[in-house]
């Protein structure tokens, strides 16, 4: 079964402009949850999407969005990038979500300049 | 609010030696707890969780709803346990899963 894959896997930007990260699940997951990892703060939790609804939504502004299509696959969005949004970003799927063991892909590396 | 503390970022130990990474948490309901491991160059990967009660290459954590932790213990360090480990607390009440900031466990051979 393959794993989480995600797009692109690096990433340079510079501020002000927008970005979009892609997530493709494992198969049959319906569940796919979004982080941003960073050294000093670790894996915080931005969005959860199960189904094309965003079911949980983390503490970061609203210039970060996302979604997720019919087969599951999700995008996520940054807009007005800024200099401290530089980091991994990580996405997991789960069958269902919730206590559901997470997969998580390899990461989007961002680095904005 | 939920919340899941690693108090320690780094722990070093001589290889042989008994390890305990220390992971509390705060959360008013009912808990389920993991712990996540990362190897170098390599992805986010589940360790174990409470409720299998499993010994995952020799670690073991026991819920210790007392004092609200969930310490991974593993009685011999191994080389290849070198990696970076991250506690986790899905919280059913907000429905989310919440990390903590981990604790890189560094053995020396």
């Amino acid at each position: 079964k393959a794993g989480v894959t995600q797009t692109p896997r690096y990433l340079i930007k510079t501020r002000g402009q927008q970005v979009t990260l892609s997530c493709s699940p494992i198969s049959g997951h319906r569940s796919v949850s979004w982080y941003q990892q960073t050294p000093g703060q670790g894996l915080q939790f931005l969005f959860e999407y199960f189904s094309e609804t965003q079911r949980n939504k983390g503490n970061f502004p609203g210039r970060f969005s996302g979604r997720q299509f019919s087969n599951s696959r999700s995008e996520m969005n940054v807009s007005t990038l800024e200099l401290g949004d530089s980091a991994l970003y990580l996405c997991a799927s789960s069958v269902s979500g919730g206590q559901d063991t997470q997969y998580f892909g390899p990461g989007t590396r961002l680095t904005v300049l | 609010a939920q919340r899941v503390t690693q108090p320690e970022k780094l722990l070093s130990v001589f290889k042989g030696a008994p390890v305990e990474l220390k992971c509390n948490y705060s959360y008013s309901g009912s808990p389920e707890l993991f712990w996540y491991v990362q190897y170098s160059r390599q992805r986010l990967q589940l360790l174990l969780r409470h409720i299998s009660r499993e010994s995952i290459k020799g670690f073991t954590a026991d819920l210790n709803k007392g004092e609200t932790s969930f310490h991974l213990k593993k009685p011999f360090a191994q080389e290849e346990d070198s990696a970076m480990y991250y506690c986790a607390l899905y919280s059913g009440g907000y429905q989310k899963v919440t990390f903590g900031t981990g604790t890189k466990l560094q053995v020396i051979p």
